[in-house]
């Protein structure tokens, strides 16, 4: 029962360009949606998080942007580097009830962003 | 500041055999949560421990137990390994109740069933 989902499995983008990585979710009652990066041989690093009463977070370059009446999110990251090229983790919680602070998370989307 | 560790990093067993993985979580934090990730999957829930007790527990057989220690460090135990528990296993760390406050994650330990 995948209740986070990242449908595109890559995306290559150029140098310079826009990159939207994007999440579809099923579960109403979670709250707090977050974005991890993972590079190969570490562990998934924190990027940016939204709480469910925001539509918009803004970080630096990376920008997260939640329709609660789509059941979806999207990690925009303008402009793209090459260091960006990892493998993007939507995840996503509940801050409360039975399953509290337990993380959902996609399968992952790998970026590459190339010269 | 040191984050969360995680050790061994790398780990072969043979199937039966029984395997203990540790975590020591983030300066300030308090509680704890492991992670299994398979090739090209997301991590996937497998427990939480917070004053030292297990808070929830995905769907994962009672073959994996765990422990949290009273300075917060965890331990992830596997008995009767199968060649399916071959995987990357994931601890994350977190103060309290969380409430919008993100888990941090360590390298991970990559066990492998032989």
């Amino acid at each position: 029962d995948q209740q986070v989902k990242q449908n595109s499995p890559s995306l290559s983008v150029q140098e310079g360009r826009i990159s939207i990585l994007n999440c579809d979710y099923t579960n109403s009652m979670f709250d707090y949606f977050l974005w991890y990066k993972k590079y190969p041989a570490e562990g998934p690093t924190f990027l940016i998080s939204i709480s469910s009463i925001k539509d918009k977070n803004e970080d630096g370059r990376f920008t997260v942007f939640l329709n609660k009446s789509a059941k979806h999110l999207s990690l925009h990251i303008v402009p793209s580097q090459p260091g960006d090229s990892a493998v993007y983790f939507c995840a996503a919680r509940a801050d409360r009830g039975s399953t509290l602070g337990r993380l959902y998370f996609g399968r992952g989307t790998q970026l590459t962003v190339w010269p | 500041d040191a984050g969360v560790t995680q050790s061994p990093t790398h780990l072969i067993k043979t199937r039966g055999q029984q395997v203990t993985l540790r975590c020591s979580p983030k300066s300030g934090h308090d509680t704890v949560s492991w992670y299994q990730q398979a090739l090209g999957q997301g991590p996937q829930f497998i427990f939480q421990y917070y004053e030292e007790e297990e808070r929830q527990r995905g769907n994962f057989p009672d073959r994996f137990s765990g422990h949290q220690f009273p300075n917060y460090s965890s331990e992830l135990n596997v008995n009767a390994l199968l060649l399916g528990d071959s995987a990357l296993y994931l601890c994350a760390s977190s103060k309290g109740q969380l409430f919008g406050q993100p888990q941090h994650f360590g390298d991970g330990t990559r066990l492998s069933i032989l």
